[in-house]
């Protein structure tokens, strides 16, 4: 099956400092990815869809200044936590959209963020 | 507006029991999808099921079934013989592909299967 790699799995970082999370389509192409944060025991909440080559658009509520969502390219969609704090602290789960296909969207690993 | 509503937030079966895991949702549009995903402790997500909204068919999966009830907005998850592999939290989801195309999660339910 298709495969999403998000990269990295787990990051620990100061409070203040700007933390970047990847997800890459390894084997097809994205035209759109999906972020989505999840706080402990509770559901994954949509962030924000990240369309190649243009603005991403976020969902109510998020600070599109504090994600920053870059899609360069059809692979690849970067997630940048600017000057983190530690109500930031989630775990962070990219999409990657592949038309024409069963299970349609696919997921990355998650990203284990936890801001001191 | 999309919502998809799990009821269940924990359910706790000893193993061998057969468990149903509840899933209502709620779209403005005919055209939809319903998903089933199971995310076990290590935290990443596995596709278990996609229904579109035009196929009512019931679907069995070797230990996994899924009823879909459009007449009740219903997509309910049987796992028959439960094993403690399959304790995780399951999540339903529901996307509108001509509308926006993103899933929407239910807030899961989280399944103790106790051996």
């Amino acid at each position: 099956g298709a495969v999403v790699s998000q990269h990295p799995s787990w990051v620990i970082c100061k409070s203040g400092t700007s933390v970047k999370i990847e997800c890459r389509s390894l084997d097809f192409q994205a035209t759109t990815m999906f972020w989505y944060r999840q706080f402990p025991k509770q559901s994954l909440m949509l962030m924000a869809t990240s369309n190649e080559g243009s603005k991403a658009t976020y969902e109510q509520g998020v600070e599109k200044d504090k994600f920053l969502i870059n899609h360069a390219s059809l692979t690849l969609s970067t997630l940048t936590v600017t000057s983190a704090h530690p109500e930031d602290s989630s775990f962070y789960i990219c999409s990657a959209h592949r038309v024409a296909t069963n299970e349609k969207l696919f997921f990355g690993s998650g990203t284990q963020l936890s801001v001191l | 507006a999309q919502k998809v509503t799990q009821v269940q937030t924990e359910i706790s079966v000893v193993e061998k029991e057969d468990v149903t895991l509840d899933c209502v949702y709620e779209t403005r549009d005919t055209t939809y999808y319903l998903f089933w995903y199971k995310q076990p402790p290590s935290g990443e997500l596995v596709f278990l099921i996609r229904r579109n909204s035009f196929d009512e068919q019931n679907e069995i999966s070797g230990r996994y079934s899924w009823n879909f009830q459009k007449s009740t907005s219903s997509f309910n998850f049987t796992i028959t013989a439960s094993q403690v592999v399959d304790s995780a939290v399951y999540f339903c989801a529901l996307s509108e592909p001509f509308r926006d195309d993103k899933i929407i999660f239910g807030k899961g339910t989280r399944l103790h299967i106790l051996p």
